[in-house]
């Protein structure tokens, strides 16, 4: 099985800042990587797939970069709405697999 | 509206049995694999099973396999999972999500809660 490490578990930011999310695979996944927001009490919602492309309607402060075993997701100035938990998702096989969340708190 | 909606679940028994049911619209649904995740209480989220778009092919996460059935009615737009033998372990929100073919679930349900408790 694949297993998915992010990192940090928990972020603390202000409103306006940089924030960096990385997720390491324990194999190979090519671009079979995907990021998800999750509010709480709702289901999560897809950010981006493919590790780089954006999902239709979200806000270009998001990005996805990696390939392999290395991915970042970066949200380049944050918004309130942005303070969530993330997820990552190995797509590539079967099992397929999630890190274990990075939550987002304002600082 | 591209949208799914999951219901069946409830509050069971150690050892007991309980039918997921996911209905699906706004999309053809024929031409999606579809999955199941879930999430217990405070936890992330666990892939749970996928199905191809004519059940052509099936896959189970080890925690469930030989308890968990998922299968789908095309002609009713519907996808489901069967689950037998269920633990507390179990206990769960559990997620119908659209698989867009490209690495990525673009379509969640509202999710469903099943509560495993004697």
């Amino acid at each position: 099985d694949i297993h998915m490490t992010q990192s940090p578990s928990s972020v603390s930011a202000s409103v306006g800042d940089r924030v960096t999310i990385t997720c390491r695979a324990s194999q190979g996944l090519s671009s079979w990587l995907a990021w998800y927001q999750q509010k709480p009490g709702k289901a999560p919602k897809l950010l981006i797939h493919g590790a780089s492309t954006l999902q239709s309607g979200v806000p270009s402060r998001f990005s996805g970069s990696g390939s392999g075993t290395d991915f970042t997701l970066t949200i380049s100035s944050l918004h309130p709405e942005d303070f969530a938990t993330y997820y990552c998702h190995q797509a590539s096989s079967f099992p397929y697999t999630f890190g274990q969340g990075t939550k987002l708190e304002i600082k | 509206e591209v949208q799914v909606v999951e219901s069946g679940g409830g509050l069971v028994k150690p050892g007991g049995s309980l039918r997921l049911s996911c209905a699906a619209s706004g999309f053809i649904f024929t031409n999606y694999i579809m999955n199941w995740v879930r999430q217990a209480p405070g936890k992330g989220l666990e892939w749970v099973s996928s199905i191809g778009s004519d059940s052509n092919y099936i896959y189970y996460a080890d925690s469930v396999k030989g308890r968990f059935t998922i299968s789908r009615d095309n002609a009713k737009n519907s996808l489901y999972l069967q689950m037998n033998s269920l633990r507390a372990e179990d206990t769960s929100v559990y997620y119908c999500t659209r698989d867009m073919g490209a690495g990525g679930f673009d379509v969640w349900g509202q999710g469903t809660m099943v509560t495993v408790s004697s």
